[in-house]
């Protein structure tokens, strides 16, 4: 069975300081992890993918496939940032993700 | 283009009621999909369709639970006989590619079911 678990259910930091947003993962072969985030009023969309290795408005993550981990960061934090981030997981051959339950991002001025 | 459209946005249903809940996939996406998020939750998939064809079901409860993807009209999501706890937000994604392949799916606003 495949799992995302996102262990901060909310995460406070001051603007300009760095964020890291925890995702680990529990699949037995090799996923495709992505980052989906919705912001106030707005629909759930798609921030970043493991497998294009961008850097979203200046939010990176790398796939740690030995901690099993996908954390997203961001050096320094905008009032813009705050938002739900939901980390998802696809798994091989699969039409499904399997998202964690979110972490809300409060980023204080 | 106005993204995938969710309808309604928000229903109550009295226990015993149907709920039928409508998703408008992106224009020239052909590929829907419906997640459920409980409260407090993650969105949990439910089924995965293409015109007039179920793709992929596997996370739809086996009893009072539909869906259908028309060849014209919009992707339905019925639930019969609704009981408190199908209250959640119901949401629909489109994609452009089969299977996800492009990783990116579209999301509506979501439609929220209150069962009293």
């Amino acid at each position: 069975a495949q799992r995302v678990t996102q262990p901060e259910k909310l995460l406070s930091v001051f603007k300009g300081a760095p964020v890291e947003l925890k995702c680990n993962y529990s699949y037995s072969g090799s996923p495709e992890l992505f980052w989906y985030v919705q912001y106030s009023r707005q629909r759930l969309q798609l921030l970043l993918r493991h497998i294009s290795r961008e850097s979203i408005k200046g939010f990176t993550a790398d796939l740690n496939k030995g901690e099993t981990s996908f954390h997203l960061k961001k050096p320094f934090a905008q009032e813009e940032d705050s938002a739900m981030y939901y980390c998802a997981l696809q798994g091989a051959g699969s039409y499904q993700l399997t998202f964690g339950k979110g972490t809300k991002l409060s980023v204080i001025p | 283009n106005a993204g995938v459209m969710q309808n309604p946005r928000h229903l109550v249903r009295r226990r015993g009621q149907e709920a039928r809940l409508r998703c408008s996939p992106m224009k020239g996406h052909s590929h829907v999909y419906w997640y459920r998020q409980l409260p407090e939750e993650g969105l949990k998939f439910m089924v995965y369709l293409q015109k007039e064809n179920i793709i992929d079901e596997s996370g739809m409860p086996k009893e009072r639970f539909s869906a259908e993807f028309p060849k014209e009209g919009p992707s339905i999501l019925r639930i019969q006989q609704v009981v408190r706890g199908d209250s959640a937000a119901y949401f629909c994604a489109s994609s452009l590619l089969q299977g996800l392949d492009t990783g990116e799916l579209f999301f509506g606003e979501g439609s929220r079911l209150t069962v009293l």
